[in-house]
């Protein structure tokens, strides 16, 4: 079945650091891990990808296991502007329903 | 560059009438894409494009149709709205590999 698997909310306090958990258990060899986030209504703003070393941008670092079947996005100073759906998409086309991140002062 | 731009940014339709979301970019990608996003729920991909005169099936597919003339333009049509099409829906387009650039969407009520 070529989805993911995310928690539906997570909290974080403001200043800390924010991990979101995405599980891709099927994820084929040569397939890219992706993460974009959706702020309110918007449309969706892509975050970082990877394939199997861990990556890191202005926003945010991608922890990808040795096996591939699970990553970890890390907001590592949340805001309270990083309140937002986040989601690990497959194949870039099926997107689930993500996981609310509440980042609370 | 303007990105994804997409018209109109509302619209309300009776049931069974037709009209057509635009979507457009001026980044010269080859894939475009199109989703829909119900209160509360994921996006799920409708139709997308490799490149003009190129269109695949997604998802959700029924009710809904599109073209592909050039490499900016990729319209979707409702041909007979229903009540089940209220959604909002979201354009999108990348090169064919990395990250998709998402349009600011379209609200859609069919009442």
């Amino acid at each position: 079945d070529a989805k993911t698997t995310q928690p539906p909310s997570m909290d974080c306090a403001e200043g800390r650091a924010a991990n979101l958990p995405c599980n891709h258990s099927t994820i084929s060899g040569n397939e890219y891990v992706y993460w974009y986030r959706q702020i309110h209504s918007q449309g969706p703003q892509y975050i970082i990808h990877g394939l199997k070393n861990n990556e890191t941008n202005e926003m945010a670092s991608l922890i990808i296991t040795e096996d591939r079947k699970s990553s970890t996005l890390i907001l590592p100073h949340a805001t309270l502007r990083d309140t937002a759906v986040y989601y690990c998409p497959r194949n870039k086309f099926y997107f689930g329903s993500g996981t609310k991140l509440n980042v609370k002062p | 560059n303007a990105g994804v731009t997409q018209t109109p940014k509302f619209r309300i339709l009776k049931i069974g009438q037709s009209m057509t979301l635009q979507c457009t970019q001026d980044m010269n990608h080859n894939y475009m894409y199109w989703y829909r996003q119900d209160p509360g729920m994921g996006l799920k991909l409708i139709y997308y494009s490799v490149g003009a005169g190129i269109t695949d099936k997604g998802e959700v597919p029924n009710g809904y149709n599109v073209s592909r003339s050039t490499t900016e333009d990729f319209p979707l049509r409702l041909e007979l709205a229903a009540p089940s099409q209220t959604s909002v829906y979201f354009c999108a387009s990348n090169p064919g590999a990395y990250e998709q650039y998402f349009g600011p969407g379209t609200r859609l009520t069919v009442t």
